[in-house]
């Protein structure tokens, strides 16, 4: 079946660092979609790219889909203590359901 | 609007023994779905609905797992006789009908098998 690898699986940064995780697939995605799960909580839609190469902004989150719609990045520009959780990737690959396939997740932790 | 709800939030039982999870997802969505994830590892996919018809079952991992959705409305998921593997945090989400809807989940059941 379909797998999508997110790195790195932890990772702590300082209050105001950037902050970077991947998901890639080794089969062609129909669209991607980011999460966050803030810890004891449930995961949240942040948001959905479906054009190969479309790079989409939220404030100080910056999400982009590869050109051949096989790898995907959330960056967050000077971290904030709100910005600690999980964050998931979750992938649908062409030609299926609705069925989503999650990355193991990226922990975050922003030290003040 | 009213979110994705899900009852018990947390579930202590024996290897042998009978739960059932519920799921009430947000009115008018017709697609629920439920997802597991076992000790911090990733959101795996179980099962999907449209309505009251199982789209996707693919994620099931075996037969003791058994979920309905009678009516279209709230699925419950039954783990009998539950096993220490099955232990983990299940996820239930809902989405509008067409393609790429985001999902909305509910804060999960936590299952613990002792």
């Amino acid at each position: 079946g379909q797998q999508v690898m997110q790195i790195p699986q932890y990772q702590h940064v300082q209050e105001g660092e950037d902050f970077t995780t991947y998901c890639n697939s080794s089969t062609t995605l129909s669209n991607i979609q980011w999460y966050k799960q803030r810890p004891g909580g449930h995961p949240v839609f942040l948001i959905q790219l479906v054009k190969s190469g479309e790079v989409k902004k939220q404030k100080r989150l910056t999400f982009q889909f590869g050109e051949a719609k096989k790898n995907s990045s959330l960056h967050i520009t000077a971290t904030q203590t709100t910005d600690v959780g999980t964050y998931f990737c979750a992938a649908r690959s062409s030609g299926s359901a609705r069925q989503l396939t999650f990355g193991s997740g990226t922990q975050l932790t922003v030290l003040p | 609007e009213a979110g994705v709800t899900q009852f018990p939030s947390h579930s202590v039982i024996e290897k042998g023994q009978t739960v059932t999870l519920r799921c009430d997802p947000i009115s008018g969505h017709d697609n629920l779905y439920w997802y597991r994830r076992v000790m911090g590892k990733e959101i795996k996919f179980l099962l999907h609905f449209v309505k009251e018809s199982k789209q996707d079952e693919s994620g099931m991992p075996n037969n003791r797992f058994l979920a309905e959705r009678t009516g279209g409305t709230y699925s419950t998921l039954k783990v009998q006789p539950a096993e220490l593997e099955d232990s983990g945090v299940y996820f239930c989400a809902s989405s509008h009908s067409g393609g790429g809807q985001p999902q909305h989940f509910g804060d999960g059941t936590r299952l613990s098998i002792l």
